[in-house]
C-alpha cells in the first residue's frame, strides 16, 4: 500500500512570499489532516477534511492560509504572505474516516520563511 | 479541549534497559495512539488503543479509561529505538479531532 504523498520535502521562501504544499493520500481515505509542527512542539491541526468538505478549521490562520480538497482525494494547502514564524513542518496525514481507525502521516515538508 | 501530558518529555538510557513512557488526558477520548516520529522523519503510528493493552515486538501500549492515562513500553531497548514517542488522543467530539502531546524524546545509548 503506497503511503501518504506530500510534496516539496523541503522549502525555503522570504518572508511576505506565498508557498503551497500538495498532498496525496492513501487511496480511498476519506479522511485528510494538515498539521503545523513547530520546533519542539507537538503537532497542531490547521484543517481536518471529510471526503471533500471542510470539518474543522478552526485553528487555520485564514487571513494568510488557505487550503482545498477538490475531488475528495489530493490537497494543497496554501500560505500568503508567508510570516517568519511559519517557519515548521506541514504534516499531512489520512485515515479510512475519522474515529476508531489508525492515522497515516506522510514525511511532512519542512518550510523555513527568512 | 483536551489537554494532553506526557512525561518524561527526555529519557536517556542504556541499550537493554526497559522504557515506560507516560500519557494523560483531562476528558474523555474516544481512542488514544501512540506515535513515532524520528529526526527529519515522518510519524509512524504505533498504536490505536481504546481499551486494555496491544503488543508488538517488543513495544507495549497500556491504557486505562477511568484514570485518563495510557502507557508505552519498550523492552530491551536499542538505539534505534531512539526517537519521539507522541501520544495522542481522537476527541469524543464528533469530529474525532487529534489532540497532540508534546513528545518524549527517547535517546538510548549503546
Amino acid at each position: 500500500e503506497a503511503g501518504v504523498a506530500q510534496s516539496p520535502r523541503y522549502k525555503i521562501i522570504e518572508k511576505r512570499q506565498s508557498v503551497a504544499f500538495w498532498c496525496n493520500p492513501i487511496s480511498g481515505h476519506a479522511t485528510l489532516y494538515w498539521y503545523q509542527q513547530i520546533l519542539g512542539q507537538g503537532p497542531k491541526l490547521l484543517i481536518q477534511f471529510q471526503n471533500n468538505g471542510v470539518v474543522d478549521d478552526s485553528q487555520l490562520p485564514k487571513d494568510r492560509f488557505s487550503a482545498e480538497r477538490l475531488k475528495g482525494v489530493d490537497s494543497t494547502l496554501k500560505i500568503q504572505p508567508a510570516k517568519l514564524e511559519d517557519s515548521a513542518v506541514y504534516l499531512c496525514a489520512s485515515s479510512p474516516r475519522a474515529g476508531m481507525y489508525a492515522y497515516t502521516f506522510g514525511s511532512g515538508t519542512r518550510l523555513t520563511v527568512v | 479541549k483536551n489537554e494532553v501530558e506526557q512525561s518524561p518529555q527526555n529519557l536517556t538510557a542504556q541499550e537493554g534497559e526497559f522504557i515506560t513512557i507516560n500519557c494523560s488526558y483531562s476528558v474523555g477520548i474516544s481512542a488514544l495512539h501512540w506515535l513515532q516520529q524520528h529526526p527529519g522523519g515522518g510519524i509512524v503510528s504505533l498504536f490505536m488503543l481504546s481499551s486494555g493493552k496491544k503488543k508488538h515486538g517488543r513495544l507495549i501500549a497500556t491504557i486505562n479509561i477511568q484514570e485518563k492515562h495510557s502507557s508505552l513500553h519498550i523492552t530491551a531497548s536499542h538505539p534505534r529505538d531512539s526517537a519521539v514517542y507522541i501520544c495522542a488522543v481522537s476527541e469524543q467530539d464528533g469530529n474525532e479531532k487529534l489532540t497532540f502531546g508534546t513528545g518524549t524524546r527517547l535517546t538510548i545509548i549503546p
